[in-house]
């Protein structure tokens, strides 16, 4: 059974610091992995889609990283901002349904 | 392009009702998905459709069902509710042909209260 974990499960930053989210998971045998965001009381957002071949992604001021033999991966996002305040979530594919962590809730201070 | 679309947006139930949760995918998706959210959790894997049929389930109670129409659109069912049962329930829809290439698209969720 496929366990995702993500920590820190809630972090604060002063504006403009780079944040850095871990992911990690103990089924290699994925298909990608996702990023995504969600706001409080709100469905996700996907904000970046990993491909099991891929190492990384980026998208603006979000990049995200894929260690597939480890188990790991990593969303920076540079520069935050206060609208960056949200619960990040990661999931990874297999079997063709996502397998989530808890979470990680940011607030970015101003 | 309205996106995945679901309704109602709240609900609240008590304790043996029956509930029933619509989702409409996004535009030329084809596989529907039903996730439920406790608070301060990640979503969990209820069960999938596709081509009105359930093509994979989580580790949910047979009370809950779901079915999947010909234009796509599906429901969720959840008999005997329980107080745990209280959650946000999340449809991701997707094209089944791109399935682990193309990411899941979430609608809004529909926020449910058991009393």
């Amino acid at each position: 059974k496929q366990e995702v974990t993500q920590i820190p499960a809630a972090l604060s930053v002063p504006e403009g610091e780079n944040l850095v989210l871990n992911c990690s998971f103990t089924d290699s045998a994925i298909y990608n992995l996702q990023w995504f965001r969600q706001d409080p009381g709100k469905g996700l957002t996907s904000l970046l889609l990993i491909q099991s071949s891929q190492r990384e992604q980026t998208s603006g001021r979000l990049n995200a990283s894929l260690d597939k033999s480890s188990g790991r991966s990593t969303l920076y996002i540079a520069a935050s901002q206060p609208g960056d305040s949200a619960t990040y979530l990661c999931a990874v594919v297999n079997d063709y349904k996502l397998s989530f962590g808890a979470g990680t809730t940011v607030t970015v201070r101003a | 392009d309205a996106g995945v679309t679901q309704s109602p947006t709240h609900l609240i139930k008590t304790r043996g009702q029956q509930v029933t949760l619509r989702c409409s995918p996004k535009s030329g998706h084809d596989t529907v998905s039903w996730y439920q959210q406790a608070l301060g959790q990640g979503p969990q894997f209820i069960f999938q459709y596709y081509e009105e049929e359930e093509r994979q389930r989580g580790n949910f109670p047979d009370r809950f069902s779901g079915h999947q129409f010909p234009n796509y659109s599906s429901e969720l069912n959840v008999n005997a509710l329980l107080l745990g049962d209280s959650a946000l329930y999340l449809c991701a829809s997707r094209l089944g042909r791109l399935a682990g290439i193309e990411t899941q698209y979430f609608g809004p969720g529909t926020r449910l209260l058991v009393l």
